[in-house]
């Protein structure tokens, strides 16, 4: 199975902050790689699929990028309502998602 | 608006057996893969099983390969997972989801519990 690992595990950034969460991979995963994000208590939800296309109504503070076995979510300007959970997902084989990064407001 | 309704969540013993359903609505349910993923309470998230669209191919992780059966209803729109000799490492939320780009829409979770 390719393992994803995430980092930072916890992030604590202000409102209006620029942030970066990253992912790596095991092997390459041909930029099949999503974002999700879940809020305390609900189900995850779809943010970009395939390293870099926003999922529909996803605002466009959010992107991604990468290649190989190293991927980027970036949150250009934090907002209140970013707190959550970020997940990674690689779908070049059978899916495997990251551990998780926790983001707080500092 | 896609809404995905899990329902059939209880408390069960190990070694028994429990089915899950997921009713589909907002959306063309018989174009889309579906597929169920799972979260153990305070854990990450688990790809569980796969299925195509007209339910002739199925896919499944290892540790519950031989003992979890995903199936779909396309003329009810209701996807299934049948989990049988349930064991106490199953206990988890299960989401129902489309598999198109991702993982794209996800239901509110179902909780099975496995314990005697």
């Amino acid at each position: 199975d390719i393992q994803m690992t995430q980092s930072p595990s916890f992030l604590s950034a202000s409102v209006g902050e620029r942030v970066t969460l990253s992912c790596k991979a095991s092997q390459n995963i041909n930029k099949y790689l999503d974002w999700y994000q879940q809020k305390l208590g609900e189900a995850p939800k779809l943010l970009i699929y395939n390293t870099n296309n926003l999922h529909t109504g996803i605002p466009s503070r959010f992107s991604g990028s990468g290649s190989g076995t190293d991927y980027t979510l970036t949150i250009s300007s934090l907002q209140p309502e970013d707190v959550a959970t970020y997940f990674c997902l690689q779908r070049n084989s059978w899916p495997t998602f990251g551990a998780g990064t926790k983001l707080e407001l500092k | 608006e896609v809404q995905l309704v899990e329902s059939g969540g209880v408390l069960v013993q190990p070694g028994r057996s429990m089915k899950l359903s997921c009713a589909a609505s907002g959306f063309t349910f018989s174009s889309f893969p579906m597929a169920w993923v799972r979260q153990a309470p305070t854990k990450g998230l688990e790809w569980v099983a796969t299925i195509s669209t007209s339910g002739g191919s199925t896919y499944y992780r290892d540790s519950v390969k031989g003992r979890f059966t995903i199936s779909r209803d396309n003329a009810k729109s209701t996807l299934y997972l049948q989990m049988d000799s349930l064991r106490s490492e199953d206990t988890a939320t299960y989401y129902c989801t489309t598999y198109s780009s991702g993982f794209d829409y996800w239901g509110q979770g179902v909780m099975v519990t496995v314990s005697s």
